[in-house]
């Protein structure tokens, strides 16, 4: 069975600093990857996704991604912080067909704190 | 970004009660819809895929009697929750997709509350 690990529950980072968010996978298969952030109020925004091709994903909002498969994680990053980036991130793992129609399996998420 | 919205946003019922949850594409036509339940500080875990049309597939260990689940149109589908007891209190997200999508859009979410 396929499981998403997120092994950092909060993190607190400096407005303007770098940011990256850990996630790690088991899945059996070619991973579908997913990051998508939660803000209260709001629906899950998806950030980037990882279906295939380079390993460097780039997203919205300057965020970016790596697939590593020898190491079977899916690492967030932000070179450069802006406090309206605190909000709950999730990593998921995408199991069936491509595209909309993947079963999402999620991580446990981690809550991003900005300090002015 | 395609549009997905529930109604209502929050609950509150008594014991015993049904409660129906909408979740409603609003500028695409769904072929696929997702409902999960997300508990306080955890993560989303997936109920059911409802294709329109057909009748939904439950994930393992989800009381199909319990969270009813109709797909009868492209920008509709309804999640009801019957005979609610105080532990089916949880945020409640749909998903949809799409033909031409190649990602879900996730609905604000549906707080319910069960005294």
């Amino acid at each position: 069975a396929q499981s998403v690990t997120q092994p950092d529950i909060h993190i607190t980072v400096s407005e303007g600093a770098s940011l990256e968010l850990r996630c790690n996978y088991s899945y059996g298969a070619t991973p579908y990857l997913f990051w998508y952030v939660q803000s209260p109020g709001q629906g899950l925004q998806l950030l980037l996704k990882y279906f295939s091709g380079d390993t460097l994903v780039q997203g919205i909002k300057g965020f970016e991604a790596e697939f590593k498969r020898s190491q079977s994680s899916f690492n967030l990053r932000k070179p450069s912080v802006h406090w309206s980036d605190a909000a709950e991130y999730f990593c998921a793992v995408g199991r069936g067909v491509t595209g909309g129609g993947n079963k999402l399996t999620f991580g446990t998420g981690t809550q991003l704190k900005v300090e002015l | 970004g395609a549009v997905v919205s529930q109604h209502p946003s929050w609950v509150i019922c008594k014991s015993g009660t049904s409660v129906k949850i909408e979740c409603r594409s609003l500028d695409f036509q769904a072929t696929t819809m997702f409902w999960y339940r997300q508990f306080p500080k955890q993560s989303l875990m997936l109920m059911a895929t409802s294709n329109e049309g057909s009748k939904a597939t439950y994930e393992q260990g989800v009381e199909k009697d319990k969270f009813l689940i109709n797909h009868a149109s492209l920008t509709l589908s309804t999640l009801t929750v019957t005979s609610a007891h105080p532990e089916d209190s949880s945020f409640y997200i749909c998903s949809a997709s799409g033909y031409s999508y190649n990602e879900q859009f996730f609905g604000p979410g549906t707080r319910l509350t069960v005294l």
